[in-house]
């Protein structure tokens, strides 16, 4: 069974720093582009950033460019978030989320989620 | 530079809805959305694929159709499990990025 399970998230003031993890199993983890998506509570779904299976290329949304810094631990199984003068926008619930590579493939299976709160 | 979703819609027990994603030429397009299913405080659910393929144990009931850069969600036979969000999503080519619907809220009456 493919699971995803992020960790990390909490309360922090602005300005602040934090750093998400998102343990991998079930699947071949370098096989898959990964993906953070975040979601304040009950509004919509907001891409955050990507990286592709062997951590060579990334992607950011404009709005967390130069503050996000996502990498990946192909040898644990595991993806990151590290997150870098917070702002009390960037409160939400950040997945993780597989997606195999290419087309037609979407963002397939999303953890459970960890909540981020900045204030 | 989001897609566009209905905020809502509501059919009834047994009726067919239809829920509509509209991007442009560089994600809906370019290469067709996929849809997403959230229950309320639940991870969204991959419904289908931008090809409009299922991933496996998706139910036939959910089809989907792309029309120049509209995408489309069809639900038949709709089910009370069926109440919940729909959000399309897309690789935008110019933002290279993946970009997503606000979402449609889907009330079974």
């Amino acid at each position: 069974e493919v699971q995803l399970v992020e960790s990390g998230g909490g309360v922090v003031q602005p300005g602040g720093s934090l750093r998400l993890s998102c343990a991998a199993s079930g699947f071949t983890f370098d096989n898959y582009v990964m993906n953070w998506v975040r979601q304040v509570p009950g509004k919509g779904l907001e891409w955050v950033s990507l990286i592709n299976g062997d951590g060579s290329d990334t992607k950011y949304a404009d709005s967390v460019k130069g503050r996000f810094t996502i990498s990946r631990d192909n040898s644990k199984n595991s993806l990151f978030l590290q997150m870098n003068g917070l702002r009390t926008e960037d409160t939400a619930l950040y997945y993780c989320a597989n997606k195999r590579p290419g087309w037609p493939y979407g963002i397939e299976v999303w953890g459970q989620g960890t909540m981020v709160t900045v204030s | 530079a989001g897609l566009t979703q209905p905020p809502s819609v509501s059919k009834g027990l047994r009726q067919t809805a239809t829920l509509t994603c509209t991007g442009n030429s560089n994600n809906v397009g370019n290469d067709g959305a996929a849809w997403l299913q959230q229950h309320q405080a639940r991870p969204p659910k991959l419904l289908s694929y931008r090809n409009d393929n299922r991933p496996s144990g998706i139910s036939e009931r959910f089809s989907t159709s792309r029309s120049g850069n509209t995408a489309s969600l069809t639900i038949s036979g709709l089910q009370p499990e069926d109440e919940a969000d729909y959000y399309c999503s897309a690789w935008d080519h110019s933002l290279s990025a993946w970009v997503f619907g606000g979402g449609t809220k889907l009330t079974v009456l």
